[in-house]
């Protein structure tokens, strides 16, 4: 079967950097995605990776190991609203996105 | 980047009701719409392909007649929940790509959170 796993919670600091990651077995493999959603909310896009290596975006960054089935997206000089819930979805062999449960990361002054 | 909206943005309704959310993409045209569902604290559940112009396909387990989907149009596409239950309770979200850009980007509307009584 196909699955996502990303940790549950996760708790940082202000101002401090946190890294979140992503493992994944599905059937094929053409890109993996990083949304963020505030309670509430739908997903907004934060980031695409279909190669390997680091892909920088202002405060956040998302890595790719294909070989390994792992992305980490991290975020660096936390603020407060970046308090949500990270997706990790892997778009498998037919195109369609499946999604990991989601990681909530909670920001503590 | 492109604009999904859905309306409404929240619904209560009586059990044995039907009701209706719609899902557009107010700056581009998207001959494919995603209907999806998410309970709280859980993942997004995809539950059906909104095709342009053809019949949705559905996932596995979700009841193409209890969730009616009509894409009438390239910036349309309605989602109609028959005979809701308090189980059909859940947040309820549309996205649409607009095929421009290389990696296909799904944009979301703001969702839609059905509550029923």
């Amino acid at each position: 079967g196909q699955n996502i796993d990303q940790p549950t919670e996760m708790t940082a600091t202000e101002g401090a950097i946190v890294q979140i990651n992503c493992t994944y077995q599905t059937s094929g493999f053409n890109g993996l995605f990083w949304y963020q959603q505030h309670a509430g909310e739908a997903p907004t896009f934060l980031s695409y990776n279909v190669l390997d290596g680091l892909e920088e975006k202002g405060r956040f960054s998302s890595f790719l190991s294909r070989s390994k089935g792992y992305s980490y997206l991290l975020l660096k000089e936390l603020q407060m609203k970046d308090s949500a819930s990270y997706l990790c979805a892997v778009k498998d062999s037919n195109y369609q996105l499946i999604w990991g449960a989601g990681t909530k990361l909670i920001i503590k002054p | 980047g492109a604009v999904v909206s859905q309306h409404p943005s929240w619904v209560i309704c009586k059990s044995g009701t039907s009701v209706k959310i719609e899902c557009r993409s107010l700056d581009f045209q998207a001959t494919t719409m995603f209907w999806y569902r998410q309970f709280p604290k859980q993942s997004l559940m995809l539950m059906a392909t909104s095709n342009e112009g053809s019949k949705a396909t559905y996932e596995q387990g979700v009841e193409k007649d209890k969730f009616l989907i009509n894409h009438a149009s390239l910036t349309l596409s309605t989602l109609t929940v028959t005979s809701a239950h308090p189980e059909d309770s859940s947040f309820y979200i549309c996205s649409a790509g607009d095929g421009t850009s290389d990696y296909n980007e799904q944009f979301f509307g703001p969702g839609t959170r059905l509550t029923v009584l």
